[in-house]
C-alpha cells in the first residue's frame, strides 16, 4: 500500500534554480492537494486539482505551478527559486468531499540557499 | 471564510499525565472537523473526526475530542499520554458550502512527553 508517493524527500537548490515536485497516489482518488508547511505557520494550500483536468490556486500559489499530468499524477513546479521557499512540501489526495480524510505523503524538504 | 486557531504552540506534559489541546474554529456554515499527527519526519495522518452525531468522538491511540458547537471548539484530550503521543498535531475544518470544501489547518501543536 504506497498511499501518496513524493519524490524527492531531500532538495537543495541555488536561487533562481528550477525544480519539479512529483506526486503520485494509487487510491484512484478524485483531488490531490500541495501544502508548504512552515513553523508557526501550520500548512498552507498552494494549489489544488479537484478533478483530472483543473487545478486552482489555494492560498499562497505565487511563485509555482502544477500540472495534473493524470488522474494519479500531480506535480509541483518552481521556475526560479527563492529563500522564502525554504519549506516542507506535502501533497495530499482525498475524494473531494469535505467529509473524506485526507491521505498525506512523506514530505519534500526543501532548501534554497 | 473558515479559520482554525491553535492557541498552544507547544505544550510539555510528563508520562502518564492527562493531556488537553485545544483548536479553536470560526465559520459563517456547518462544519466539519478534524485532528491530524504528525510524527518527526513524516506526513499528516489521521486521529480522528467529527462528521455528525455524537459530539464525542474516539480516534487512534485512545484519543478524543469534543465537539462544542456553542464554543466553537474540538477540543482533543487523551487521558494518560505515552512518550511515543511525541509529535506535532494539527487541527483542521472543511465546510459544506462552496468554496469552503477543502481543508484549512490550525497552526499546530507540539506535544512534549517528558519521562
Amino acid at each position: 500500500n504506497a498511499g501518496v508517493t513524493q519524490t524527492p524527500k531531500f532538495q537543495v537548490l541555488k536561487t533562481g534554480q528550477s525544480m519539479t515536485l512529483q506526486c503520485a497516489q494509487d487510491m484512484n482518488h478524485n483531488s490531490m492537494y500541495w501544502y508548504r508547511q512552515d513553523p508557526g505557520m501550520g500548512l498552507r494550500l498552494i494549489y489544488y486539482s479537484a478533478s483530472e483536468g483543473t487545478t486552482d490556486k489555494g492560498e499562497v500559489p505565487n511563485g509555482y505551478n502544477v500540472s495534473r499530468l493524470n488522474k494519479r499524477e500531480f506535480s509541483l513546479r518552481l521556475e526560479s527559486a527563492a529563500p522564502s521557499q525554504t519549506s516542507v512540501y506535502f501533497c495530499a489526495s482525498n475524494w473531494g468531499s469535505p467529509l473524506s480524510e485526507a491521505f498525506f505523503g512523506q514530505g519534500t524538504r526543501l532548501t534554497v540557499v | 471564510a473558515q479559520s482554525v486557531t491553535q492557541l498552544d504552540s507547544q505544550v510539555p506534559v510528563f508520562e502518564e499525565a492527562p493531556v488537553e489541546l485545544r483548536c479553536n474554529y470560526s465559520s459563517s456554515v456547518s462544519v466539519y472537523l478534524f485532528w491530524y499527527v504528525q510524527y518527526p519526519n513524516q506526513g499528516l495522518q489521521l486521529l480522528l473526526k467529527y462528521l455528525s452525531g455524537s459530539t464525542l468522538v474516539k480516534g487512534i491511540n485512545g484519543f478524543e475530542a469534543e465537539f462544542n458547537k456553542s464554543q466553537t471548539s474540538f477540543h482533543l484530550r487523551k487521558p494518560s499520554v505515552h512518550i511515543s503521543d511525541t509529535a506535532e498535531y494539527f487541527c483542521a475544518v472543511s465546510g459544506r458550502s462552496f468554496g469552503n470544501e477543502k481543508l484549512t489547518f490550525g497552526t499546530g501543536t507540539r506535544l512534549t512527553i517528558i519521562p
